[in-house]
């Protein structure tokens, strides 16, 4: 099965940053690479899906990009209400998750 | 609008079961497969298998394959997952969620917390 790792695995930020997310999947995969934000205690949400497309409702300032194995996540001027954790997924037949970015206040 | 609204928290023994319920509404519950993920305390998301409403199809992670079983009834529009022989490593939040392979149609339960302890 595919692995997805994301680095880092912590981000200090300040509100206004330029904040970039990557993961890297064990193998060449095509577009089914989504990202979600999850904050404490509730369920995670979509952000991005096929690797770039943006869901509904989520601000442009979330923008995703790659291809083959390595993606990104983007967040062009970081707002308090994105401190949070971020993972990639892998999705086909099965899905797999990235193991985590939590974004902390600097 | 879309909801899954999944049964309240469990508190169970090692070696029991557990299954956990996911009602949905707001779509037709036979159109997208359910898919359920957990996660343990402080610990990131765990992709444990789907289930096909409309065939009753399965498909699950290697990990959880014997030990998981994912069922559904569509007369209430509702999806289980029953876990067995539960072990303290089982202790999480369990979360249902409505997902099409395009990607665009993404709906989550609440959680359900699965508490395993002697």
């Amino acid at each position: 099965d595919i692995q997805m790792t994301q680095s880092p695995s912590t981000l200090s930020a300040s509100v206004g940053d330029r904040v970039t997310i990557t993961c890297r999947a064990s193998q060449r995969i095509t577009s089914w690479l989504a990202w979600y934000q999850q904050k404490p205690g509730k369920a995670p949400n979509l952000l991005i899906y096929k690797v770039s497309n943006l869901h509904t409702g989520v601000p442009i300032r979330f923008s995703g990009s790659g291809s083959g194995t390595e993606f990104t996540l983007t967040i062009s001027s970081l707002q308090p209400e994105d401190f949070a954790t971020y993972y990639c997924q892998y999705y086909n037949t099965y899905r797999t998750f990235g193991q985590g970015t939590k974004v902390e206040i600097k | 609008q879309v909801h899954l609204v999944q049964s309240g928290p469990e508190v169970k023994r090692p070696g029991a079961s557990v299954k956990v319920s996911c009602k949905t509404s707001g779509y037709t519950f036979t159109t997208y497969y359910i898919h359920w993920v957990r996660q343990a305390p402080g610990q990131g998301l765990e992709w444990m298998g789907w289930i096909n409403p409309n065939s009753g199809g399965t498909y699950y992670a290697q990990k959880f394959q014997g030990r998981v079983t994912m069922t559904r009834d569509t007369s209430i529009s509702t999806a289980y997952m029953e876990v067995n022989r539960l072990r303290s490593d089982d202790m999480a939040i369990y979360y249902c969620a409505s997902l099409n392979d395009y990607g665009d149609f993404d709906y989550w339960g609440q959680g359900t917390l699965v508490t395993v302890s002697s």
